[in-house]
């Protein structure tokens, strides 16, 4: 069964640094994808990035990139520059391509909070 | 800009008293879902509609219905609100249900309160 697990509950990183969000998933199913969302307190999912499992170069989108270790099962995101509004609630997910429902399946979510 | 909606952002129901949660979106999108979020936690999907085809979660109680009239609206009936349903209900879109970056797009979520 596929399953995502994320380490860190939470974590508090300094303005303008990098952070890196920790994600591992377990699956045998060889082809599926790879998101991250964030969650502020306002309570929407936001989509941030996606990488397919076939993808040979990890995705980047603005200040987020995702550090795609296939052989490893690691999927994390990595938030370059961090500020303020980056402060909320981040999930990772994946879905099996080939699964019936093809669902989604989330992490526990990490709760990251920026200090000015 | 193509959205998904949610109406209303809070609700406050009696226990026991039905309420309807409603979702609609503007992304022409063939897959519509309801997650139900409790505080600190992941979302748990209830069920979705591909097309008219409507997909229940195995663990999805009874009490929980869900009807989608078009492609641009579905919505969410509790029958009968337990203090245990209080949580975020975050409805979903996506293009399709497989393959490829078929990225699930969400709306704000509506909060539900059972006093």
């Amino acid at each position: 069964a596929q399953k995502i697990t994320q380490t860190q509950p939470g974590m508090f990183v300094q303005e303008k640094e990098a952070v890196t969000l920790d994600c591992t998933y377990d699956t045998s199913d060889p082809s599926y994808g790879l998101f991250w969302y964030k969650q502020p307190s306002s309570g929407e999912m936001i989509f941030l990035i996606y990488q397919g499992s076939y993808d040979q170069q990890n995705a980047t989108e603005g200040r987020y990139s995702l550090n795609f270790q296939k052989a490893r099962k690691s999927a994390n995101l990595v938030i370059s520059a961090s500020q303020l509004g980056d402060s909320a609630m981040y999930f990772c997910a994946m879905r099996e391509v080939y699964s019936s429902a093809s669902k989604i399946i989330f992490g526990s979510g990490t709760r990251l909070s920026i200090r000015p | 800009d193509a959205m998904v909606i949610q109406n209303p952002r809070y609700q406050v129901t009696q226990f026991g008293k039905p309420v309807t949660l409603s979702c609609s979106q503007t992304l022409n999108h063939n897959v519509m879902y309801w997650y139900q979020q409790k505080s600190s936690q992941a979302p748990k999907l209830l069920f979705h509609y591909y097309d008219k085809d409507f997909n229940n979660e195995a663990d999805t109680p009874d009490n929980f219905q869900s009807r989608r009239p078009n492609t641009s609206f579905c919505f969410l009936d509790i029958r009968s609100p337990g203090l245990g349903d209080a949580a975020m209900y975050l409805c979903a879109t996506s293009r399709d249900r497989g393959g490829g970056a078929d990225t699930q797009y969400f709306g704000p979520g509506t909060r539900l309160t059972v006093l």
